[in-house]
């Protein structure tokens, strides 16, 4: 069973700031790590998908790496602006394998609150 | 692409009842996923079809079902429902597992 803990639980930062959280998992049994950005009355948006150890993906001002031996994964966001503001899920895709693509076993997620 | 649609956006039900939830997947993508998220929670798997076939379920009773159509849309159905099934239930859709989901803006489920 794949356990994600997510941290912090919630986060206040200046426009401006930068700032990173982390996601943390037991096991490297797993086929890939995903970061998704969800705001408010939206849907969930990915931002990165991650499979191999000393990944890093940037995207803008997000950027995102990956440690399956340590077990973590850091996603940095530099300079952050209020739009910004979102609850960041991070979740393990178990490895399946053959056609079945398998689950997502997400973290409770970090809220991010980005004030102007 | 027209991405993930989901119907209704919230439903009030009353405990014992049965409840259809529908998601319209984006073009192309047959594999769909059904996650539940209760208050203060990760979304949680529930089950997922791949070619209109279930092929992965998470810790879920019997009366959690679904369906999954040639035309990429999908529907969850709770039989019984009980007040503990409240949550925001949330229709995913993927053509490859090395992209990120496409995930619906969700339904709120109340059961009263």
């Amino acid at each position: 069973i794949l356990n994600v803990e997510q941290s912090p639980q919630s986060l206040h930062v200046q426009e401006g700031d930068s700032t990173n959280f982390t996601c943390s998992f037991p096991s490297s049994n797993f086929y890939a790590l995903h970061w998704y950005r969800w705001e408010t009355a939206k849907s969930p948006e990915a931002l990165f998908v991650m499979t191999l150890n000393g990944d890093e993906k940037k995207k803008g001002r997000i950027s995102a790496t990956l440690n399956t031996k340590e077990g973590y994964s850091y996603l940095y966001i530099k300079g952050s602006q209020p739009e910004d503001s979102a609850t960041y899920l991070c979740a393990l895709l178990n490895d399946a394998g053959g056609t079945s693509y398998g689950k997502l076993t997400f973290g409770q997620g970090t809220i991010l609150t980005v004030h102007p | 692409e027209t991405g993930v649609t989901q119907s209704p956006t919230h439903l009030i039900k009353t405990r014992g009842q049965q409840v259809t939830l529908r998601c319209s997947s984006q073009s192309g993508h047959n594999t769909v996923s059904w996650y539940q998220q209760a208050l203060g929670q990760g979304p949680q798997f529930i089950f997922q079809y791949y070619r209109e076939e279930e092929n992965g379920r998470g810790n879920f009773p019997p009366r959690f079902s679904g369906l999954q159509f040639p035309n990429y849309s999908s529907e969850l159905n709770v039989n019984a429902l009980e007040l503990d099934d409240s949550a925001l239930y949330l229709c995913a859709s993927s053509f490859d597992r090395t992209y990120g989901y496409t995930f619906g803006s969700g339904t709120r489920l109340t059961v009263v």
